[in-house]
């Protein structure tokens, strides 16, 4: 049962480059979202997707793209990385949007450092 | 806008001691309360929710209750073990919105 997958796991982007953060569910869950996790600031959402062909913006999407084709996929896109973007990165999914009581499964995160 | 508020850490206690995290929030209407927990190097999971006034959760020992009147959610444990040592993040969900985080305690446990 692999649940939520972020690939990869680490990674080292100078700055100025692009790279895709990858995310997949095999749960067919509704809702997914990206959170960057920083020392002393907790989670904060960049983008979520409440289904196919459906984004929105969260707290902290500028510098971030995403899109979601598929139920399973949630890529995250870094455009033109920063060194402000030097974080670790979660993917999470649930099901049944509307239900305020669904708990959220989260990736294993992915390390990402920009010099 | 909703809000989480906990306490900061990181808090150190001895085996078998009692633990307390405190969690307040700030939501319009009725929310469902979590708390998950971080082990080193891995992701989120959910420890036990709550998803109306005066509910309790549970797991593993530790217990939360929904408390209106305070806008409070604290997790405790009677005795805890080295192995709790992790991160601890309190989160509120409502309607349609995402999960809103605390910034996270952390609990180290020593022998």
């Amino acid at each position: 049962n692999a649940g939520v997958t972020q690939t990869p796991k680490f990674q080292v982007l100078k700055t100025g480059q692009s790279m895709t953060l990858q995310c997949a569910q095999d749960m067919n869950h509704e809702y997914m979202s990206w959170y960057r996790q920083d020392p002393g600031m907790g989670l904060r959402l960049i983008h979520y997707s409440v289904g196919a062909g459906i984004t929105d913006q969260g707290e902290v999407p500028n510098g971030y793209n995403v899109s979601r084709s598929t139920t399973e996929d949630f890529p995250l896109r870094l455009l033109s990385a920063a060194p402000s973007q030097t974080s670790v990165y979660f993917c999470a999914s649930s099901s049944g949007t509307g239900d305020v009581s669904t708990e959220a499964f989260f990736g294993q995160g992915t390390r990402l450092t920009v010099v | 806008g909703n809000s989480v508020t906990q306490m900061e850490g990181p808090v150190t206690l001895s085996e078998e001691a009692f633990l307390t995290i405190n969690c307040t929030y700030t939501a319009t209407g009725y929310p469902s309360l979590f708390w998950y927990v971080q082990y080193p190097g891995e992701g989120l999971q959910l420890l036990l929710k709550a998803t109306k006034a005066d509910d309790k959760g549970s797991n593993k020992g530790f217990e939360a209750t929904y408390r209106k009147e305070t806008t409070s959610f604290h997790l405790e444990k009677g005795s805890v073990q080295v192995s709790d040592s992790a991160v601890y993040f309190c989160a509120l969900k409502q309607g349609y919105s995402t999960l809103t985080f605390g910034k996270g305690t952390m609990l180290l446990v020593s022998p």
